[in-house]
């Protein structure tokens, strides 16, 4: 499958715990996009890596971090968790940093449940 | 700041009927405009673009400036469209999406 892959599918832990989310975009893409998907908060956008630099920042919470290796791989850190991180957490990528044309590919996202 | 707002959650209709699914904007600058489809087991996946004027499995969409809608249309619906869509704009750089809440189209026999 040369498309967006995430690892893990499924991932339950407790409060005050540290998770990472791994993302491997298409191939030929070079941005990353980390989104999540809540119930309360529906689909939003938390950050973007474009050839392993940060290019935009959304809604991320400060306990939050990511980045971008140089096989353009990216990991999201999730720390100090709390009841409220638990969602689905997609990666997209991109073959430019910007654009109209700029089409999104989805990877099928991570489950986080915090108990 | 950008906002998007899809008014129904669930829109049911029969085979063959017409489905308008609906999309309002806020945002200041000059958006561009998508609409993205989920279909049951699958991931979230571009439908069309404004800016490309396309028709994708027969839907249509137009951006009206005026209404600052961008609204879904097919004239005739099939069972195989049932799925969930998201009405998104990107910002001017291109490179954040801002997703309304989605609406799930369920497509009667």
């Amino acid at each position: 499958d040369s498309g967006v892959t995430q690892t893990p599918k499924h991932l339950i832990t407790a409060t005050g715990q540290r998770v990472t989310l791994r993302c491997s975009p298409r191939s030929g893409d070079l941005s990353v996009y980390w989104y999540q998907q809540s119930l309360d908060q529906g689909l939003q956008f938390l950050i973007q890596y474009y050839n392993g630099e940060e290019r935009a920042k959304g809604n991320i919470l400060e306990r939050f971090s990511a980045q971008q290796f140089p096989d353009l791989h990216s990991e999201l850190n999730l720390s100090s968790l709390e009841l409220g991180d638990s969602a689905l957490y997609f990666c997209a990528s991109s073959v430019a940093a910007s654009s109209s044309y700029n089409e999104q590919f989805f990877g099928p996202g991570t489950r986080l449940t915090v108990l | 700041a950008q906002r998007v707002t899809q008014p129904e959650k669930l829109l049911s209709v029969f085979k063959g009927a017409p489905v308008e699914l609906k999309c309002n904007y806020s945002y200041s600058g000059s958006p561009e405009l998508f609409w993205y489809v989920q279909y049951s087991r699958q991931r979230l996946q571009l439908l069309l673009r404004h800016i490309s004027r396309e028709s994708i499995k027969g839907f249509t969409a137009d951006l009206n400036k005026g209404e600052t809608s961008f609204h879904l249309k097919k004239p005739f619906a099939q069972e195989e469209d049932s799925a969930m869509y998201y009405c998104a704009l990107t910002n001017n750089a291109g490179n954040m999406l801002t997703f309304g809440g989605g609406t799930r189209l369920m497509v009667k026999p």
